[in-house]
């Protein structure tokens, strides 16, 4: 049972617009960490997609996007392409862990 | 670029020792700026941080695993080290080290990931 907790599976058709999102609790998301979350393409490492809630590294589409509120973060990705079909997994701190925490991942499928 | 190169077994017996190697190329581990961590992901599974080391040697841990986990790290090679003991079946997995600038900082870049099986 992870502690940040993720739909196990989302889809949607090419161009169409996703959200993915990720319940945490008042020792993590709601105590004002940020979220960070990554991507996940089969077969290899993740990769860092939206750091501090709602930052995009360099090189990643302005088709993704986060957002955090309350003990909860979003992750959008719009314009769906098929080459998004992944897993994605969203990370925080947890103070009562004292502990870096990932939620279980959620499997996109371009439809 | 940084590059991060896990090594070390594939394969380790039950309740030995698993010991797991990264190797930091182009930049050094010995920046006050970061931390250098350890992550874990069972087949088909999600992602499990196992701790953390600062060049000076402080470590971090996930509390689920504290007393089996030891990181270290080596300035002079430029390395960082795993040793995870009394391993079982539940270790087996892709293990990925990475860097990270504090402990709730995301995790950028990975290693491509290694996998241990433990089985007799």
């Amino acid at each position: 049972q992870s502690v940040l907790t993720q739909p196990p599976s989302v889809s949607g058709a090419p161009g169409q617009r996703v959200t993915i999102s990720c319940t945490g609790s008042s020792s993590n998301i709601g105590a004002h960490y940020d979220v960070h979350w990554y991507q996940q393409l089969p077969g290899t490492a993740p990769k860092l997609l939206i750091y501090a809630n709602g930052n995009r590294p360099s090189g990643v589409p302005d088709r993704f996007s986060g957002s955090k509120s309350g003990t909860s973060a979003s992750l959008a990705i719009s314009g769906l392409q098929a080459e998004d079909e992944a897993d994605y997994y969203c990370q925080s701190y947890d103070s009562g862990l004292s502990a870096s925490v990932f939620g279980g991942g959620t499997k996109l499928t371009v439809l | 670029q940084l590059k991060l190169q896990e090594s070390g077994p594939g394969l380790v017996k039950p309740s030995e020792t698993l010991s797991l190697t990264c190797t930091v190329s182009g930049g050094s581990i010995s920046s006050s700026t970061y931390y250098w961590g350890w992550i874990r992901q069972p087949p088909g599974k999600g992602l499990e941080w196992i701790g953390s080391v600062y060049y000076s040697g402080s470590t971090y841990h996930n509390p689920s695993l504290k007393s089996r986990v030891t990181i270290s790290v080596d300035t002079s090679k430029n390395q960082f080290s795993l040793r995870l003991s009394s391993v079982t079946a539940a270790d087996t997995a892709v293990y990925y080290c990475a860097r990270h600038l504090r402990i709730s900082a995301p995790v950028d870049p990975w290693g491509q990931g290694t996998l241990v099986t433990v089985s007799s």
